[in-house]
């Protein structure tokens, strides 16, 4: 089983429509969630992250964390064309010595206007 | 205030041949991480630093070296260069919180071995 399980997609969505990106992860003991957005060719940027159970809001995206279930998520409201990237789940914390980010493979999204 | 930069952006070594990725970041974080990304992959963590003189393996290590002597700075040493080392290289950096460990990456140095 993968540390950190995401759908490679391609998730694709119309312009103004709720894009929603799943992840699991398989450590028990994380404790900090991560979305970051990759665009082709470029380096990973931080959009999102929550270390409690429930929802955050930030703007047009909401990350949502279920400790229990091992599984966080990604909402973007009206999605825009430049919200086409792929989105990295990344998972910090855990049970194995050095809290090490670990990273999904990540999930291609695309917004066709 | 530059954050993380690296050089070179792009790479061609021939197989056998030896280089060093540079690193160096201007925010005084403590912890530096060097990731590789294979098309369509994830990060993997090659080796970290959690402050100067002190180095450890990541996931991927074989086949690299790295050094810490100063805050600022974190080269990669790639030795014998082979085609699997292929990818493209970023390095990262981060305040150590045990709760929040926001990276910071680099633009990134695109290696292809032939």
């Amino acid at each position: 089983q993968k540390e950190v399980e995401q759908n490679s997609g391609p998730l694709s969505v119309p312009e103004g429509a709720i894009a929603s990106l799943n992840c699991t992860y398989s450590d028990r003991g994380s404790q900090s969630f991560f979305w970051y957005r990759q665009y082709s060719g470029k380096s990973p940027e931080l959009i999102m992250f929550i270390y409690s159970n429930g929802d955050k809001e930030d703007g047009r995206f909401t990350a949502q964390l279920n400790k229990a279930s091992q599984y966080v998520s990604l909402l973007i409201r009206d999605s825009q064309p430049s919200d086409s990237a792929t989105y990295l789940c990344a998972v910090f914390g855990g049970n194995t010595g050095f809290q090490k980010l670990v990273f999904g493979t990540g999930t291609r999204l695309l917004v066709s206007p | 205030n530059a954050g993380v930069t690296q050089t070179p952006k792009f790479r061609i070594l021939k197989i056998g041949q030896s280089m060093t990725l540079q690193c160096t970041q201007d925010m005084n974080h403590n912890y530096m991480y060097w990731y590789r990304q294979d098309p369509g992959m994830g990060l993997k963590l090659i080796y970290y630093s959690v402050g100067a003189g002190i180095t450890d393996k990541g996931e991927v290590p074989n086949g690299y070296n790295v050094s810490r002597s100063t805050t600022e700075d974190f080269p990669l040493r790639l030795e014998l260069a082979a085609p699997s080392q292929t990818s493209v290289y970023f390095c990262a950096s981060s305040y150590p919180d045990s709760a929040y460990n926001e990276q910071f990456f680099g633009p990134g140095t695109r290696l292809t071995v032939l």
